[in-house]
């Protein structure tokens, strides 16, 4: 079993959309990752929170240290924000440790 | 700040010969990490540097592989000699260790061993 589990695999929404998407975690974490990836892109950071939630324009990262589980909220979507969402754990001080990633979500977003 | 930088964007090489690799970090981080990302296996980290020490190489795949970072503004990897299945993209990361700052990555090497 991987230690970061995500949920759906893939996800197709249309265009304004509430979005969800959901990582648990079976081992003791210092903090949890959010990350964006483009279809043949780069990844970009989008959290990183080791309790409570978080909020950057139109996306919300929650998480529940007791229940090992997280979420990534998308409001009003966007067919901009198709691309691969990716959970990761850090399992070390901060972020300086190496990271552990879940498979990825495919988020579609049709106009 | 221009961020993490990697060279070069596309590498396609043929069997049994050497690539190399590179990365700055963003200035000031003092961790820094080689992840490669492959379609069967996703992302994974192969070796992380902190303060130009190398601290966790247990993913590196067989000696084949090997990494450097001189100086706080510059690492390598290496591949020597190369094989197709090494095909993947490769991800360059930096972090700073206070403040909570999170990961940055570069945008990625693409290698195509042929």
């Amino acid at each position: 079993k991987n230690e970061v589990e995500q949920s759906p695999q893939n996800l197709t929404a249309q265009e304004g959309e509430f979005i969800t998407i959901n990582c648990s975690y079976s081992v003791g974490i210092s903090a949890l990752h959010w990350l964006q990836q483009h279809p043949g892109g780069g990844i970009v950071s989008l959290f990183m929170l080791s309790s409570g939630k978080k909020k950057h324009g139109r996306l919300i990262a929650t998480i529940n240290i007791q229940e090992k589980h997280s979420s990534l909220h998308i409001t009003a979507s966007h067919p901009r924000d198709s691309a691969v969402y990716i959970c990761a754990v850090s399992k070390g001080g901060g972020s300086n440790y190496k990271l552990t990633f879940g498979k990825g979500t495919l988020l579609t977003v049709n106009p | 700040d221009a961020g993490v930088i990697q060279s070069p964007r596309h590498e396609v090489t043929e069997m049994g010969q050497e690539v190399t690799l590179r990365c700055k970090p963003i200035s000031g981080h003092n961790s820094l990490f080689w992840y490669r990302q492959t379609m069967m296996r996703g992302l994974e980290l192969l070796i992380y540097f902190n303060n130009n020490v190398p601290i966790d190489d247990s993913g590196m795949p067989e000696d084949r592989f090997s990494a450097k970072m001189p100086n706080a503004s510059f690492s390598t990897l290496k591949i020597q000699p190369s094989e197709p299945r090494d095909s993947a993209v490769y991800f360059c990361a930096s972090s700073l260790e206070e403040g909570g700052i999170g990961y940055t990555f570069g945008s990625g090497t693409r290698l195509t061993v042929v």
